[in-house]
This record gives structure tokens, C-alpha cells and sequence, in this order.
């Protein structure tokens, strides 16, 4: 099992720009989740899934956009970038049950300049 | 709003020393707390505590939830220059359906000299 997957690893976008975030996951996870951590904080929920079609905001939403298509993959869209939303952005997945053991990914690190 | 703390924010040791991390949480209808190493990128599962399990040990890694006080000790004897990382702090509630928000504390950060 490759896990949770992340692509791409590092990015650098224009004030405006957007961008898709990419992850994917292939064991089968029905919930999904997206954090973002700033240097020196904890991980902030921005969107999490609880399977395909059914996305809900999490502790920090704004400047951001799921879907959930398939089970394996859950893209977060950033639509007109911001140097506020320069982080480091984690997917995470976990079963239904025993779902607080979460599965992260390696991270894509973003920077808005 | 849950709140989690930890501390210290960092700590520097030696090879062989036993460390003591702290975290302390404020949370309404709390269900479990869980502990998490981050080394380079993903952070990775160690522990879940709840009130029917309060305390997990791992070969140097040990957890205590003292439910009385609201926090948790992670204790890691022995330490290696393997084990230096950022250490994260989360809890859940019982809300429904989503025990499984995590909130996260800011992390301590564990430097092993050798």
C-alpha cells in the first residue's frame, strides 16, 4: 500500500493564482481530511469527507474548496491564492470506526509570494 | 472552543536522557486524547488515550491520561537521536457524529544531541 499520497510536494503560486492540491489514498478510507500547519502551530482542520459526495467545512475554510468524487481521492482547490494561505498543507485518512487514528500524508509545502 | 496546550514549546536533551512531555486540554464532552511524532513530514500515530484506557506504553515511549487534571504526560526513556521530532497533542469529543475532529496542540519540539 503506497498510503496517503500528496502531489505535489512543493509549490510556489502568485498572489491570485489558483491551484489544485492533489490526494489519493488506496486503503479504502471513507473519511478524508485536509489540515494546513504554520510554522510553530498545531494542524487546523480546513475540510474534511465522510465519504464520496459529502464534504463539510472544518476549523478554518475560507480561500479554499473540496470535492470528493471517488473514496481514493480528495483534491483541495485554492482559488485565488493569498500570502495568508503560504503552509504547509496535510491529507489525512482514517477508517469510520477507530477514525481518530489518522493516516497523513507527506505534505505539500505552498508558497504564495 | 477546544483548546489544547503543550509544553515545553521545545526541549534539547542528551542521549540517555528520560524526557517528559505535557499536554493539557480544555474540551466539552471529551472522548479521547492521541499523541503524534512528526519527524521530517507526516506525522505518525502513537498513542490513543481514553477513559477506558489511560495508559499506553510503546518499547521507551509511555503515555499517562490523568483525567482529574485534564492532561497527559508522553514520557520517552532512553532517548535516541532517532526520537528528535515534534511531538503533537490532540484531542476529540463526543459530538455526534464527529469524534473525529482532531485539535491540535502547537507540538513540542525534541532535540537529542548525541
Amino acid at each position: 500500500n503506497a498510503g496517503v499520497t500528496q502531489t505535489p510536494k512543493f509549490r510556489i503560486l502568485k498572489i491570485g493564482q489558483s491551484m489544485t492540491l492533489q490526494c489519493a489514498q488506496d486503503m479504502n478510507h471513507n473519511y478524508m481530511y485536509w489540515y494546513r500547519q504554520d510554522p510553530g502551530m498545531g494542524l487546523k482542520l480546513i475540510y474534511y469527507s465522510v465519504g464520496a459526495g459529502i464534504t463539510d467545512k472544518g476549523e478554518v475554510p475560507n480561500g479554499y474548496n473540496v470535492s470528493r468524487s471517488t473514496t481514493e481521492d480528495f483534491p483541495l482547490r485554492l482559488e485565488l491564492a493569498a500570502p495568508s494561505q503560504t503552509s504547509v498543507y496535510f491529507c489525512a485518512s482514517s477508517y469510520s470506526t477507530g477514525r481518530e487514528t489518522q493516516y497523513f500524508g507527506p505534505g505539500t509545502r505552498l508558497l504564495v509570494l | 472552543e477546544d483548546k489544547v496546550v503543550q509544553s515545553p514549546l521545545s526541549l534539547v536533551v542528551h542521549e540517555g536522557d528520560t524526557v517528559t512531555l505535557n499536554c493539557s486540554y480544555e474540551v466539552t464532552n471529551f472522548r479521547s486524547l492521541l499523541w503524534y511524532k512528526q519527524e521530517k513530514k507526516a506525522p505518525t500515530f502513537l498513542f490513543m488515550l481514553t477513559s477506558s484506557g489511560i495508559e499506553k506504553k510503546s518499547g521507551r515511549l509511555s503515555s499517562i491520561l490523568d483525567k482529574k487534571e485534564l492532561s497527559s504526560i508522553l514520557n520517552i526513556t532512553a532517548t535516541q537521536t532517532g526520537d528528535s521530532a515534534i511531538y503533537l497533542c490532540a484531542v476529540t469529543r463526543n459530538s455526534g457524529g464527529s469524534n473525529y475532529k482532531l485539535t491540535f496542540g502547537k507540538g513540542t519540539l525534541l532535540t537529542v544531541n548525541p
